[in-house]
């Protein structure tokens, strides 16, 4: 069965700095990852996934995740984090063995401080 | 952009009371999904409906729980007898291809008494 660990609940990071939201998976089959990420009383919102090919994923508002088979990780990153950038962010995994079923991981709040 | 909706956005009940959420899903869409997001805690895999059939249901999704999708548009997921336990954030989801890509809707935030 698929499973997805995040392993820091909470990442603070200064505004203009770099920012990591780390994510690891363990699947029997080939994986496809997502990244989403929650704003306060909001819903899911899809930020980028890979599926198959190139390992550097660029998703929306200048996210990337590089997929490491591996190290089994898919790590979120940003060159330069905005204030706004604070929010939880999901890591997600499917396993193209088992059906349809997205796992999600415990999620990382992600503070970014002015 | 097109989005999935979902109604109400609160909703307060009694335990052993019935509710029905619903969502509107991405017209173009085949694939339906319902999520649930306890306070605090991770985003849970309830059930997933192609067809007018379920495919794939989690063990939380016991004899308690039903969807269905009525008419063309809507897409629905009912709690016969809430308990305590329910009280969360449920989240309708839907995919145009086969297991990739979901759109959350904006969730419903359940609360049992």
């Amino acid at each position: 069965a698929q499973s997805v660990a995040q392993p820091e609940d909470q990442v603070n990071v200064a505004e203009g700095n770099p920012l990591t939201v780390k994510c690891t998976y363990s699947v029997s089959g080939n994986p496809y990852l997502f990244w989403y990420v929650q704003y306060p009383n909001r819903g899911l919102q899809f930020l980028l996934k890979y599926i198959t090919g190139d390992n550097l994923v660029k998703g929306s508002y200048g996210f990337e995740a590089e997929f490491n088979k591996s190290q089994t990780s898919f790590h979120l990153k940003k060159p330069s984090a905005l204030v706004s950038d604070s929010a939880l962010y999901f890591c997600a995994v499917r396993d193209e063995n088992y059906g349809q079923n997205f796992v999600f991981g415990p999620g990382t709040r992600l503070s970014v401080l002015p | 952009e097109p989005e999935v909706t979902q109604t109400p956005s609160h909703q307060v009940t009694q335990m052993g009371q019935e509710v029905i959420l619903r969502c509107v899903p991405i017209s173009n869409h085949l694939y339906f999904y319902w999520y649930r997001q306890i306070l605090g805690q991770k985003v849970e895999f309830l059930v997933s409906f192609y067809n007018n059939e379920i495919s794939e249901k989690s063990e939380i999704f016991d004899d308690q729980f039903s969807v269905e999708r009525p008419d063309g548009s809507n897409f629905t997921l009912k709690i016969r007898s809430t308990k305590l336990e329910d009280s969360a954030m449920y989240f309708c989801a839907s995919s145009e291809f086969l297991g990739l890509d979901r759109f959350f809707g904006p969730g419903t935030r359940l609360t049992v008494l």
